[in-house]
Parts: structure tokens; sequence; C-alpha cells
């Protein structure tokens, strides 16, 4: 298996833009979560998926933020419109299913944004 | 809520052992892990332990847990610069009705 795909790697856009992050999770896996990295905040977990519905969307930071699962094989993570302080690595994870040491979950290579 | 600690960097010269320090307070914590993460990279698990273990040993890893106290260690033995990488302390519930509480992570910093 190729692993958590996200994509772009890498988004440079200007205050006001869209930016839309994209991940694929690992075939098979139940779970997905979205997190957001900086150096001031540290790792935070902004939402998560089962079975493509979310769960627990508590750390969505703001309006601005949203998400979506259409199926089991796609996530997007939405920004509108971006703002500097938005700058940071998003990281998408997928797990296969809770209750087991499975609940580990892999991390996708992460999506570094900036926002100028 | 659930909270994980840990301290935000370490240093140690090649060769040395390296103690990461975590500290957690959700008592229905079943399983604890550690994270790795390497430049420009995602996490990467390195190993866990169940609450009911006191310690495991993976190679040059060392894991050990305070149950009573809430406190988790990771040793890395011989220590390479390799090794240099912030590491994440995690913990979940057997019920697993929530998501994994992360620390902030530690930075390990490695000198030649």
């Amino acid at each position: 298996d190729a692993g958590v795909i996200q994509s772009p790697r890498h988004e440079v856009t200007e205050m006001g833009q869209e930016v839309t992050l994209r991940c694929k999770p690992i075939s098979g896996h139940d779970y997905l979560f979205w997190y957001r990295q900086t150096m001031m905040r540290g790792l935070e977990l902004l939402i998560y998926f089962n079975n493509n519905v979310p769960i627990d969307d508590s750390g969505m930071p703001e309006d601005r933020f949203s998400a979506k699962m259409p199926n089991a094989s796609f996530s997007t993570l939405k920004i509108q419109p971006s703002e500097p302080r938005d700058s940071a690595v998003y990281f998408c994870a997928s797990s296969p299913a809770p209750g087991m040491i499975s609940e580990t979950q892999y991390f996708g290579p992460g999506t570094r944004l900036l926002v100028l | 809520g659930e909270d994980v600690e840990q301290s935000l960097f370490l240093s140690v010269r090649e060769g040395d052992s390296s103690v990461i320090n975590c500290t957690y307070t959700d008592s229905s914590s079943t399983y604890l892990y550690w994270y790795k993460q390497e430049p420009g990279a995602g996490l990467q698990l390195l190993t866990y332990i169940f609450s009911n273990m006191d310690m495991k040993q993976d190679q040059r890893l060392t894991v050990l847990l305070n149950k009573k106290d809430k406190h988790l260690s990771l040793r890395i033995a011989d220590t390479q610069t390799g090794d240099s990488a912030i590491y994440f302390c995690a913990e979940g519930d057997y019920t697993g009705r929530r998501a994994l509480t992360f620390g902030s992570g530690t930075r390990l910093q490695v000198q030649p």
C-alpha cells in the first residue's frame, strides 16, 4: 500500500484565497483524521471521520474551515477565506478501527501551507 | 479532558542514552504510543505499550510505564544522529470512542 497520500505537498497562497487540501487514506481504514501542526500550538486534532461520517469537529478553529469525506477513499479540508495565521503543516492520518492495537494512526507526509 | 504533557527539548551526545518523558491524565488510557517525526515528514509509530505492562523493550528502545503516576518514558540506547527528531507521546482508551491524544512533542537533538 502507498500509505496515506496528501496533496499538494506545498501550497503558497494569498490571504483571502480559498485553499483545498486533499487526502487519500489507506484502503480499508475506517477512520480519517485531520491535524494541524504549528510551532506555537504543536499538533492539534481538527476533525475526524468514521466511515465517512464526521464524529468530532470540535477542533475546527472557526467557520472558515470545513472538511468533507464524500467516500471512503477521499477527504478534503477547505479553508475559505484563508488568513496568514492558518499557515501550518496539515496532516491527514487514517486508522483501521478502534479497540485494537490497530488504533495506531498512519500519517501522511503533510501539506505545508503558507498564507501570505 | 485528556491531557498529555512532554518537555519540549532534549539534547544528548552521540552514543549516550536519551530518556524522553511524558505524563498523562486519563486513567482510562489503555494504549500508550511513541511516535517519531523526522524533519519534513509525518509522524511514524515507533512503539507502543498496553497499560497492563510496566516495560517493553524493542532493540534500542525501552518503554517504561508507571501507571500509578501516569508517567511514560522512552529510553533510546546508544543514541545516533539519525535519532534526531521530534518524539510524540500519545494515549488512547480501549473503547476507541475518542481519537488519540497527543503530547506537544519533544525535540531530540543528538550532538556528534
